[in-house]
């Protein structure tokens, strides 16, 4: 079964720092990764995706992620974060060849809290 | 606008009542999901569906029910057997083809007196 791990529950960054999320997924096929975010009192979005191809990736909002498949990781980066990016951000995995494609595997979230 | 409605945004059920929470999509997507979200767990699969007619239990399947009658409509009941059913629900659509990404919907606020 496929499992998806995020590092942190609870990240706080003044205004301009850096920032990276981690995401460990456990799957042993090929899959595909996404990083959805929520902003207080709104529903999920998709921030970024990736299906092939290079493997970093450029979301919204200044966002990007990296695929290491060796290291079964697909992190979060952003050079300078801002108050608005404060929010919960889940990691997410699928199947993406087979029966199960589709379906989403979710991490437990992580909540990042910038500060002005 | 295409996208996903969720009703009702609140919603209180006395223990013991089974409860029913409506999802629409005018996206013309052939799946759907719903998904359980607690505080610390992220989100988890609780049914999903890939055509009319047919869905499948998803991860925490045990106290729900749905149904897929329609290509537009995958409503979710909450049964008297789910133990814990104060959570916030979360239905989603999407493509069936490769690559497709998901669309959720605001969500329902399930809150059992």
């Amino acid at each position: 079964a496929q499992s998806v791990s995020q590092h942190n529950h609870h990240v706080i960054l003044s205004e301009a720092a850096s920032l990276e999320l981690g995401c460990n997924y456990s799957y042993g096929g090929t899959v595909n990764l996404f990083w959805y975010v929520q902003y207080p009192g709104q529903h999920l979005q998709l921030l970024l995706k990736y299906f092939s191809g290079d493997p970093l990736v450029k979301g919204i909002k200044g966002f990007e992620a990296e695929f290491i498949k060796s290291k079964f990781s697909f992190n979060l980066r952003k050079p300078s974060v801002q108050w608005s990016d404060t929010a919960e951000y889940f990691c997410a995995v699928n199947n993406a060849g087979g029966t199960s494609y589709g379906k989403l595997t979710f991490g437990q979230g992580t909540i990042l809290t910038v500060h002005p | 606008d295409g996208g996903i409605t969720q009703s009702p945004k609140y919603l209180f059920r006395k223990e013991g009542q089974n409860v029913t929470l409506s999802c629409e999509q005018n996206l013309n997507h052939d799946a759907m999901y719903w998904y359980r979200q607690d505080p610390g767990q992220g989100l988890r699969l609780i049914y999903y569906s890939q055509i009319v007619n047919d869905f499948q239990k998803g991860d925490i399947a045990e106290g729900y029910s749905v149904s897929r009658e329609k290509k537009e409509s995958f409503p979710l009941t909450v049964t008297s057997a789910q133990k814990n059913p104060t959570a916030f629900y979360l239905c989603a659509s999407s493509g069936t083809g490769q690559g497709y990404g998901y669309t959720f919907g605001s969500g329902t606020r399930l809150t059992v007196v």
